[in-house]
Parts: structure tokens; C-alpha cells; sequence
């Protein structure tokens, strides 16, 4: 089964610090990988979006980087402010039976107190 | 501004009802698609289309329905064939269903109660 599994399912750290979140995909054949934010009760806005090849992207203070051959995912939020609360996803565009589909993490909930 | 929109926010269903869910875009995208949440889980895909006139089943289609007869517009109806509708459903488009290197956008969501 493709799974896509994000750990840890929360996470609280104090604002000004730096931090990453992790995403990891059991299927190398993986076209792209992205991060979503969700706020509570809202729909999920996109973040970044990494091609299979290529190993990182950058959008301000977050950047994302893929490891095809680990099956790992991370999500680098540098300067961390409470204004970054919110559930992150991840979403593996994997081939499945030759088939495209998107495989969504569970997500992981980010507490930043101030 | 362009985006997706979806109504009602919220929606209350009795038992043995039918109900209809909004999606409108007007990104002018190919790629429509439809998701359920449930609480702490990820997303699970209901039905997607790619084309008007042409939608294909998810990974959880039963007890669901859909139709594509404009490009701008995906409606999702949750018939009483669904025995667990009670969740937060997200509409998505994108320029070309699962296109290398295309974001996917959604809209805010509609929350869906069995009263």
C-alpha cells in the first residue's frame, strides 16, 4: 500500500525557533512532492512544490527539500512566529498501478508560542 | 480574483437525505476533484475529473455522486447511500489532473452534519 506518513502529529516549540517537519513516502516513483498549510476550519493553501528532480525549493522563510532515495520529505520553518500555527501537510504525487495519484500525510499540527 | 469557491460553509443533513455540495472555479482548470477529511486524518480523494463531461471514481466514491457539465463547476451530491457523512469536504482544481510540476488549489471547505 502507498502510504504517506508525516511524524510527529503535533508539535509546540517557543517563537524565534527554527524547526523542520518531516514527510516520508514508501514508493521512490514519485513525480512531485508538496506542502499545504491548513488553518483550523479552512481549506489548504499551497506552500511549496518540489519537482522528482529537483532536491530542494525555497519560499521565504520555509524551504523544502526531497530525498527520492530515502522516501523523506522535510519542511525547514525558519524564525519561527505564532502567526505560523497551523496543521502542515505533505502530498506525494506518486504512480500507483501506472495511474498518477496524490497521496496525503496525515499532517502535522504546529504549535508556536509566543 | 480567481480561486475556488464552495457553499454552503456549513450543511446539516437528516437521515435518508440527499444533499448537494457547491464547487465553482474560475482558474480555468482542466483537473476537478473532490476530498473528504475526517478529524486528525488525512485527505481521502471521493471522485475527480479531468475533462467536462468525464469524472472518474476515487479511493471512497460510494454513497457519493457527481456531475461535470461545465468546466467552471464540480457539484458533489452525499446521497443516503453514504452511512458515515459527517465530515469536512474540500473541493481542488488544478490545470491538468496530476501534470508534472502542477499545484493543486482548493477551496475553504464545507462542513456536513447528520442531524
Amino acid at each position: 500500500k502507498q502510504e504517506v506518513t508525516q511524524i510527529p502529529a503535533a508539535l509546540s516549540v517557543p517563537e524565534g525557533e527554527n524547526l523542520v517537519l518531516n514527510c516520508s513516502f514508501t514508493d521512490s516513483a514519485i513525480y512531485n512532492l508538496q506542502w499545504f498549510r491548513q488553518d483550523p476550519g479552512k481549506g489548504l493553501t499551497s506552500l511549496l512544490l518540489i519537482q522528482s528532480s529537483q532536491r530542494e525549493q525555497t519560499s521565504g522563510r520555509l524551504n523544502a527539500s526531497l530525498d527520492k532515495s530515502s522516501g523523506r520529505s522535510t519542511l525547514y520553518i525558519a524564525a519561527s512566529q505564532p502567526g505560523d500555527s497551523a496543521t502542515y501537510l505533505c502530498a506525494a504525487l506518486l504512480i500507483i498501478q501506472g495511474a498518477q495519484k496524490l497521496v496525503f500525510g496525515q499532517g502535522t499540527r504546529l504549535t508556536i508560542n509566543p | 480574483d480567481g480561486g475556488i469557491t464552495q457553499s454552503p460553509k456549513y450543511l446539516f443533513r437528516k437521515e435518508g437525505q440527499n444533499v448537494t455540495l457547491s464547487c465553482e472555479q474560475n482558474l480555468n482548470h482542466d483537473a476537478m476533484y473532490w476530498y473528504r477529511q475526517d478529524p486528525g486524518q488525512g485527505l481521502r480523494l471521493i471522485y475527480y475529473s479531468q475533462i467536462v463531461n468525464d469524472f472518474q471514481k476515487g479511493d471512497i466514491a460510494e454513497g457519493y455522486s457527481v456531475s461535470r457539465e461545465k468546466k467552471e463547476s464540480f457539484p458533489l451530491t452525499v446521497t443516503s447511500a453514504q452511512k458515515n457523512p459527517t465530515a469536512f469536504y474540500l473541493c481542488a482544481s488544478s490545470r491538468e489532473q496530476g501534470s508534472y510540476g502542477n499545484t493543486i488549489y482548493f477551496g475553504e471547505g464545507s462542513w456536513l452534519t447528520v442531524v
